[in-house]
Protein backbone atom coordinates (compact mmCIF):
# COMPACT_ATOMS: atom_id res chain seq x y z
CA UNK A 1 0.00 0.00 0.00
CA UNK A 2 1.00 3.97 -0.90
CA UNK A 3 1.73 5.60 2.05
CA UNK A 4 3.24 8.36 3.61
CA UNK A 5 5.77 7.44 6.61
CA UNK A 6 7.17 9.92 9.47
CA UNK A 7 9.67 9.03 11.95
CA UNK A 8 10.26 8.97 14.99
CA UNK A 9 6.98 9.33 16.46
CA UNK A 10 8.24 11.11 19.37
CA UNK A 11 11.30 12.88 19.75
CA UNK A 12 13.38 14.77 22.79
CA UNK A 13 15.78 18.00 21.84
CA UNK A 14 17.94 19.74 24.06
CA UNK A 15 18.07 23.38 24.50
CA UNK A 16 20.81 24.12 21.77
CA UNK A 17 20.48 20.91 19.44
CA UNK A 18 19.63 20.56 15.93
CA UNK A 19 17.31 17.72 15.07
CA UNK A 20 16.04 16.24 11.91
CA UNK A 21 12.50 14.85 11.07
CA UNK A 22 11.65 12.38 8.80
CA UNK A 23 9.49 12.37 5.93
CA UNK A 24 9.32 9.17 3.16
CA UNK A 25 6.62 8.55 0.70
CA UNK A 26 5.63 5.97 -2.12
CA UNK A 27 3.03 7.77 -3.48
CA UNK A 28 5.09 9.10 -6.60
CA UNK A 29 3.65 12.68 -5.38
CA UNK A 30 5.86 15.39 -6.70
CA UNK A 31 5.02 17.91 -3.76
CA UNK A 32 5.48 17.42 -0.14
CA UNK A 33 4.74 19.99 2.69
CA UNK A 34 6.00 20.35 6.40
CA UNK A 35 3.55 21.81 8.62
CA UNK A 36 3.34 23.08 12.79
CA UNK A 37 0.31 22.47 14.95
CA UNK A 38 0.46 23.64 18.32
CA UNK A 39 -1.81 22.51 20.93
CA UNK A 40 -5.19 23.85 20.26
CA UNK A 41 -4.07 25.30 16.85
CA UNK A 42 -4.53 24.72 13.13
CA UNK A 43 -1.43 23.97 11.15
CA UNK A 44 0.87 26.52 10.18
CA UNK A 45 2.96 25.84 7.00
CA UNK A 46 6.64 25.50 7.45
CA UNK A 47 8.29 24.61 4.17
CA UNK A 48 7.28 22.99 1.17
CA UNK A 49 8.37 21.95 -2.25
CA UNK A 50 6.87 21.11 -6.11
CA UNK A 51 9.72 19.13 -7.31
CA UNK A 52 13.25 17.51 -6.56
CA UNK A 53 15.97 20.07 -5.56
CA UNK A 54 13.40 22.67 -5.37
CA UNK A 55 11.98 24.20 -2.10
CA UNK A 56 9.90 27.57 -0.89
CA UNK A 57 9.14 28.87 2.67
CA UNK A 58 6.03 28.86 4.29
CA UNK A 59 4.93 30.94 6.88
CA UNK A 60 7.09 29.88 9.38
CA UNK A 61 10.18 28.83 7.96
CA UNK A 62 12.76 30.57 10.56
CA UNK A 63 14.86 28.11 12.62
CA UNK A 64 13.66 25.55 10.30
CA UNK A 65 15.41 23.99 6.87
CA UNK A 66 14.99 21.38 4.34
CA UNK A 67 15.98 19.92 1.56
CA UNK A 68 14.94 17.23 -1.39
CA UNK A 69 17.58 15.48 -3.06
CA UNK A 70 14.85 12.49 -3.55
CA UNK A 71 11.90 12.36 -4.70
CA UNK A 72 10.73 10.20 -2.13
CA UNK A 73 12.04 12.29 0.90
CA UNK A 74 11.78 15.45 2.77
CA UNK A 75 13.84 15.71 5.55
CA UNK A 76 12.93 18.34 8.38
CA UNK A 77 15.94 19.64 10.29
CA UNK A 78 14.82 22.22 13.52
CA UNK A 79 17.72 24.03 14.23
CA UNK A 80 18.53 25.97 17.76
CA UNK A 81 17.54 28.95 16.32
CA UNK A 82 13.80 27.87 16.31
CA UNK A 83 13.41 29.46 19.32
CA UNK A 84 10.16 27.35 20.73
CA UNK A 85 10.09 24.46 18.83
CA UNK A 86 7.80 22.08 21.08
CA UNK A 87 4.95 21.18 18.74
CA UNK A 88 3.41 18.17 16.47
CA UNK A 89 4.89 17.83 13.23
CA UNK A 90 2.38 16.87 10.43
CA UNK A 91 4.28 16.15 6.34
CA UNK A 92 2.22 15.58 3.55
CA UNK A 93 2.72 14.89 -0.09
CA UNK A 94 -0.17 15.53 -3.17
CA UNK A 95 0.39 15.70 -6.96
CA UNK A 96 1.49 19.08 -8.37
CA UNK A 97 -1.24 21.35 -9.41
CA UNK A 98 -2.67 20.65 -13.08
CA UNK A 99 -1.52 16.83 -12.70
CA UNK A 100 -4.96 15.99 -11.41
CA UNK A 101 -6.86 15.93 -8.03
CA UNK A 102 -3.74 17.23 -5.75
CA UNK A 103 -5.23 16.63 -2.19
CA UNK A 104 -2.70 16.12 0.59
CA UNK A 105 -2.38 12.70 1.86
CA UNK A 106 -0.48 13.17 5.41
CA UNK A 107 1.63 10.76 7.69
CA UNK A 108 0.60 10.41 11.55
CA UNK A 109 3.68 13.17 12.84
CA UNK A 110 6.12 13.66 15.22
CA UNK A 111 5.67 14.75 18.20
CA UNK A 112 8.69 17.40 19.10
CA UNK A 113 9.40 18.15 22.78
CA UNK A 114 12.52 20.36 24.20
CA UNK A 115 13.88 19.34 27.52
CA UNK B 1 -2.85 35.05 1.74
CA UNK B 2 -5.80 33.43 1.33
CA UNK B 3 -7.93 33.79 4.91
CA UNK B 4 -9.93 30.30 6.00
CA UNK B 5 -12.71 30.46 8.70
CA UNK B 6 -14.57 28.00 9.93
CA UNK B 7 -17.21 27.85 12.55
CA UNK B 8 -18.55 27.12 14.73
CA UNK B 9 -15.20 26.72 16.75
CA UNK B 10 -16.72 23.97 19.45
CA UNK B 11 -19.67 21.95 18.98
CA UNK B 12 -21.19 19.80 21.57
CA UNK B 13 -23.91 17.11 20.76
CA UNK B 14 -25.72 13.90 22.04
CA UNK B 15 -25.00 10.64 19.91
CA UNK B 16 -27.42 10.46 16.72
CA UNK B 17 -27.88 14.21 16.07
CA UNK B 18 -26.89 16.00 12.50
CA UNK B 19 -24.47 18.84 12.71
CA UNK B 20 -23.38 21.22 9.83
CA UNK B 21 -19.79 22.64 9.67
CA UNK B 22 -19.11 25.72 8.00
CA UNK B 23 -15.72 26.93 6.34
CA UNK B 24 -15.60 30.43 4.28
CA UNK B 25 -12.55 31.50 2.53
CA UNK B 26 -11.62 34.78 1.01
CA UNK B 27 -10.41 34.27 -2.47
CA UNK B 28 -11.21 31.65 -5.28
CA UNK B 29 -9.58 28.26 -4.85
CA UNK B 30 -8.82 25.35 -6.93
CA UNK B 31 -8.71 22.72 -4.47
CA UNK B 32 -10.71 22.60 -0.92
CA UNK B 33 -10.65 19.28 1.61
CA UNK B 34 -12.00 18.64 5.11
CA UNK B 35 -10.01 16.40 7.22
CA UNK B 36 -10.29 14.30 10.65
CA UNK B 37 -8.05 14.99 13.45
CA UNK B 38 -8.24 11.92 15.51
CA UNK B 39 -7.77 11.87 19.17
CA UNK B 40 -4.11 10.58 18.49
CA UNK B 41 -3.33 13.75 15.85
CA UNK B 42 -3.35 11.49 12.46
CA UNK B 43 -4.79 13.77 9.79
CA UNK B 44 -8.05 11.54 7.45
CA UNK B 45 -8.77 13.10 4.22
CA UNK B 46 -13.12 12.90 4.04
CA UNK B 47 -13.58 15.20 1.21
CA UNK B 48 -11.49 16.51 -1.83
CA UNK B 49 -14.34 19.04 -2.84
CA UNK B 50 -13.33 22.30 -4.45
CA UNK B 51 -17.24 22.33 -5.99
CA UNK B 52 -20.24 20.29 -6.20
CA UNK B 53 -21.63 17.77 -3.55
CA UNK B 54 -20.49 14.57 -2.39
CA UNK B 55 -21.30 11.84 0.10
CA UNK B 56 -19.65 8.74 2.29
CA UNK B 57 -21.91 7.57 4.59
CA UNK B 58 -23.19 9.25 7.15
CA UNK B 59 -21.05 12.49 6.07
CA UNK B 60 -21.23 14.75 3.09
CA UNK B 61 -20.01 18.27 1.77
CA UNK B 62 -21.20 20.54 -0.63
CA UNK B 63 -18.89 23.40 -2.09
CA UNK B 64 -20.06 26.22 -3.88
CA UNK B 65 -17.31 28.16 -4.82
CA UNK B 66 -18.38 31.21 -6.47
CA UNK B 67 -19.50 31.91 -3.10
CA UNK B 68 -16.51 31.24 -1.28
CA UNK B 69 -17.89 28.35 0.99
CA UNK B 70 -17.95 25.07 1.75
CA UNK B 71 -20.35 23.17 4.36
CA UNK B 72 -19.67 19.27 5.87
CA UNK B 73 -23.00 17.58 7.20
CA UNK B 74 -22.34 14.94 9.99
CA UNK B 75 -25.52 12.99 10.26
CA UNK B 76 -26.73 10.56 13.12
CA UNK B 77 -23.37 11.40 14.82
CA UNK B 78 -21.50 8.47 16.78
CA UNK B 79 -19.15 8.85 19.74
CA UNK B 80 -16.63 7.86 17.52
CA UNK B 81 -16.76 11.34 14.94
CA UNK B 82 -15.47 13.28 17.71
CA UNK B 83 -12.14 15.13 16.93
CA UNK B 84 -11.37 18.31 15.08
CA UNK B 85 -12.78 19.01 11.73
CA UNK B 86 -10.62 21.18 9.24
CA UNK B 87 -11.03 22.79 6.22
CA UNK B 88 -7.96 23.10 4.06
CA UNK B 89 -7.85 25.28 0.74
CA UNK B 90 -4.90 25.98 -2.05
CA UNK B 91 -5.25 28.36 -5.11
CA UNK B 92 -2.54 27.79 -7.97
CA UNK B 93 0.09 27.63 -6.02
CA UNK B 94 -0.36 24.24 -4.67
CA UNK B 95 0.19 24.71 -0.75
CA UNK B 96 -2.98 25.27 1.50
CA UNK B 97 -4.00 27.14 3.68
CA UNK B 98 -5.94 25.23 7.08
CA UNK B 99 -8.75 26.56 8.86
CA UNK B 100 -8.47 26.87 12.44
CA UNK B 101 -10.93 23.98 12.91
CA UNK B 102 -13.69 22.85 14.94
CA UNK B 103 -13.76 20.94 17.34
CA UNK B 104 -16.45 18.45 17.98
CA UNK B 105 -17.49 16.56 21.08
CA UNK B 106 -20.47 13.83 20.33
CA UNK B 107 -21.64 12.47 23.99
CA UNK B 108 -23.07 9.28 24.51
Amino acid sequence: DGGITQSPKYLFRKEGQNVTLSCEQNLNHDAMYWYRQDPGQGLRLIYYSQIVNDFQKGDIAEGYSVSREKKESFPLTVTSAQKNPTAFYLCASSKRPGQGKAGYTFGSGTRLTVV
Amino acid sequence: GIQVEQSPPDLILQEGANSTLRCNFSDSVNNLQWFHQNPWGQLINLFYIPSGTKQNGRLSATTVATERYSLLYISSSQTTDSGVYFCAVSTNAGKSTFGDGTTLTVKP
